[in-house]
């Protein structure tokens, strides 16, 4: 069964990037898409990106665009997510998430297994 | 504010049936079968109960169904048990930008 191993807590200043990391263990890491959602304390399910590893194609939400980087490095089965220009409002914890696709390279659409999840906390 | 629109709040009592609403419209919920649903209990990552309207995924009970007329999606818990209480999400693919969006959110209660 594939599971989602994601880095540890993260303390940022405000103006500097953050990388979170999304290890796959237990499937074939080029057999599915990882998407990136955010949670800010005591508020909703945000869908910031995602990332086909087989094809290395990246699509971001228009919030994110320009401050986010999805990259993937299938030789470790690591998923990374790069976010610059931190901002108090960039406090949250951050998600991934697997899109199984199971028609092949085509997305299903769906998130059927998930990370712990990564505190990502931007203060001065 | 989500473009996906869900009720803040919907409560019930043990065993009765309860039902949760997501409008969204013809370039999402309404145009394709790719909406899902997610159970998060406080602290804990979202949890897969619903994809592509109203399959459920092995292991979800049958209390958990889904499904869509026009616009508006719907999640139905039945047989309300006290471990429902938790957060719902739904979720669609969106024409708009070929991306995925999520709705605000429902709190339920049990009573």
């Amino acid at each position: 069964q594939v599971q989602l191993v994601q880095s540890g807590a993260e303390v940022k200043k405000p103006g500097s990037s953050v990388k979170v990391s999304c290890k796959a263990s237990g499937g074939t890491f080029n057999n599915y898409a990882i998407i990136w959602v955010r949670q800010a304390p005591g508020q909703g399910l945000e869908w910031m990106g995602r990332i086909t590893p087989m094809l290395s194609i990246a699509n971001y939400a228009q919030k994110f665009q320009g401050r986010v980087t999805i990259t993937a490095d299938p030789s470790t089965n690591t998923v990374y997510m790069d976010l610059t220009t931190l901002r108090s409002e960039d406090t949250a914890v951050y998600y991934c998430a697997r899109d199984p696709c199971s028609r092949g390279l085509l997305l299903d659409h769906y998130m059927d297994i998930w990370g712990r999840g990564t505190t990502v906390t931007v203060s001065s | 504010q989500s473009v996906l629109t869900q009720p803040a709040s919907v409560s019930g009592s043990p065993g009765q049936s309860i039902i949760i609403s997501c409008i969204g419209t013809s370039s999402d919920v309404g145009g394709y079968n790719h909406v899902s649903w997610y159970q998060q209990h406080p602290g804990k990552a979202p949890k897969l109960l619903i994809y592509d309207v109203s399959n459920r995924p092995s292991g979800i009970s049958d209390r958990f169904s889904g499904s869509k007329s026009g616009n508006t999606a719907s999640l139905t818990i039945s047989g309300l048990q006290a471990e429902d209480e938790a957060d719902y999400y739904c979720n669609s693919y969106t024409i708009t930008s070929s991306l995925e969006i999520f709705g605000g959110g429902t709190k339920v209660t049990v009573l």
